[in-house]
């Protein structure tokens, strides 16, 4: 079992629809946890960042942490072409060895 | 811009040779991660390096080394290179909170390597 789980889509949406995209994990020892969008042949670019659970807020973007069920979520409102990209969730843990873990990505397509 | 810089942008070699990626950090990160992404296995965390010390070891093979210099760039070296190491080699850097890394990573653009 991967240590985090992320459907890779693709995710076809039209233009306005809200966006939906999720990770789970099994180590609990996870702390931080990042949305990272990658577009095509670029480098990842951090998009959230959130410590612990709890809610993030960001423009049209909302990170959701739920710790006791190892699963976190990223919602994309009023979606726009220009978010077409791989969304990448991202975990790590301060504990002996620091390393940052990701998901596969997940595919987004927003359709004009 | 994420302020990561990383050459080559794109290499092109034969199997069984030895190649050399580079990496400069943002201005004032200490730190330097190496991620290898192929379509097939995501991004994968090969090593981490803080202020020129090994921190965190990743699934890097034994052909692979790397090294963080005291000026910070770091370097990535891939020998006796095959064809399954064709893939992007990306490098990112972090900023250290008084709470330690938090694992907010600012990559470069990637290096992409072509084994044939």
């Amino acid at each position: 079992q991967k240590e985090v789980e992320q459907d890779p889509g693709p995710l076809s949406v039209p233009e306005g629809a809200i966006v939906s995209l999720n990770c789970t994990y099994s180590n609990s020892a996870f702390q931080y946890f990042m949305w990272y969008r990658q577009y095509s042949r670029k480098g990842p670019e951090l998009l959230m960042y959130t410590y612990s659970s709890g809610n993030k807020e960001d423009g049209r973007f909302t990170a959701q942490v739920d710790k006791s069920s190892k699963y976190i979520s990223l919602f994309i409102r009023d979606s726009q072409p220009s978010d077409s990209a791989t969304y990448l969730c991202a975990m790590s843990a301060n504990t002996g060895g620091f390393k940052t873990i990701f998901g596969a990505g997940t595919r987004l397509f927003v359709k004009a | 811009d994420s302020g990561v810089t990383q050459t080559p942008k794109h290499l092109i070699t034969a199997t069984g040779q030895r190649v050399t990626l580079r990496c400069s950090p943002r201005s004032g990160d200490l730190s330097v991660y190496w991620y290898q992404q192929s379509l097939d296995q995501g991004l994968q965390f090969l090593i981490q390096y803080y202020n020129g010390e090994e921190r965190a070891k990743g699934n890097i093979l034994e052909r692979f080394s790397a090294q963080q210099f005291p000026d910070l760039h770091s370097e990535l070296n891939l020998s006796s290179l095959e064809l399954g190491d064709s893939a992007l080699y990306f490098c990112a850097s972090s900023v250290r909170r008084e709470r330690g890394n938090t694992g907010e990573l600012f990559f470069g653009e990637g290096s992409r390597l072509t084994v044939l």
